[in-house]
């Protein structure tokens, strides 16, 4: 079975862009996480989708915001990018959203210059 | 609120050491889960173990094993006999039942020859 796939797996925006970020969940996975990770904050939760819905959201700006396709791939939107934005962006499938655990991405690493 | 503490924040061991990482968690709710990450250099991270809250019982999985204690909410980790291979950050999390994941702030081992 494939892996959580992620694209572009680097990116190189300027402060004021917005970026669109990818990812392919693990075939039969539906639900789909997003995360955010700097070396100061650690690994942050952005949010969770679930059956095309967001189920969940983490503390961060309206700036950032995803959706979830039929197939269960998402997109993450972060809009008037900041150089505070730069960091790895990691996505997580899992099969449901109680207890099973998440495959994550080999993540997008996101450098606002 | 969740909350996941990993005391240490870097640990260095020679190859052959037993090691053990530490993970307290905190939680009010009675059904939640336990798991156990591994990040290596190359960014992607790798699930490593999945303990419910009404499971105590430990596991070994080759030279891995870990300690869960609901009287000390800890869930912590050894590594027996080091290598090389092991170097990585590895990240403990907690989820609620229903709720997004928690992660903690990593600890960063390191294994020298």
């Amino acid at each position: 079975k494939a892996g959580v796939t992620q694209t572009p797996r680097y990116l190189i925006k300027t402060r004021g862009q917005q970026v669109t970020l990818s990812c392919s969940p693990i075939s039969g996975h539906r639900s789909v996480s997003w995360y955010q990770q700097t070396p100061g904050q650690g690994l942050q939760f952005l949010f969770e989708y679930f059956s095309e819905t967001q189920r969940n959201k983490g503390n961060f700006p309206g700036r950032f915001s995803g959706r979830q396709f039929s197939n269960s791939r998402s997109e993450m939107n972060v809009s008037t990018l900041e150089l505070g934005d730069s960091a790895l962006y990691l996505c997580a499938s899992s099969l449901g959203r109680g207890e099973k655990e998440q495959y994550f991405g080999p993540g997008t690493r996101l450098t606002v210059t | 609120a969740q909350k996941v503490t990993q005391a240490q924040t870097e640990i260095s061991v020679v190859e052959k050491e037993d090691v053990t990482l530490d993970c307290v968690y905190e939680t009010r709710d009675t059904t939640y889960y336990l798991f156990w990450y591994k990040q290596p250099p190359s960014g992607e991270l790798v699930f490593l173990i999945r303990r419910n809250s009404f499971d105590e019982q430990n596991e070994i999985s080759g030279r891995y094993s870990w300690n869960f204690q609901k009287s000390t909410s800890s869930f912590n980790f050894t590594i027996t006999a080091s290598q090389v291979v092991d170097s990585a950050v590895y990240f403990c999390a907690l989820r609620n039942y229903g709720q997004n994941f928690v992660f903690g702030p990593g600890t960063r081992l390191s294994v020298l020859p």
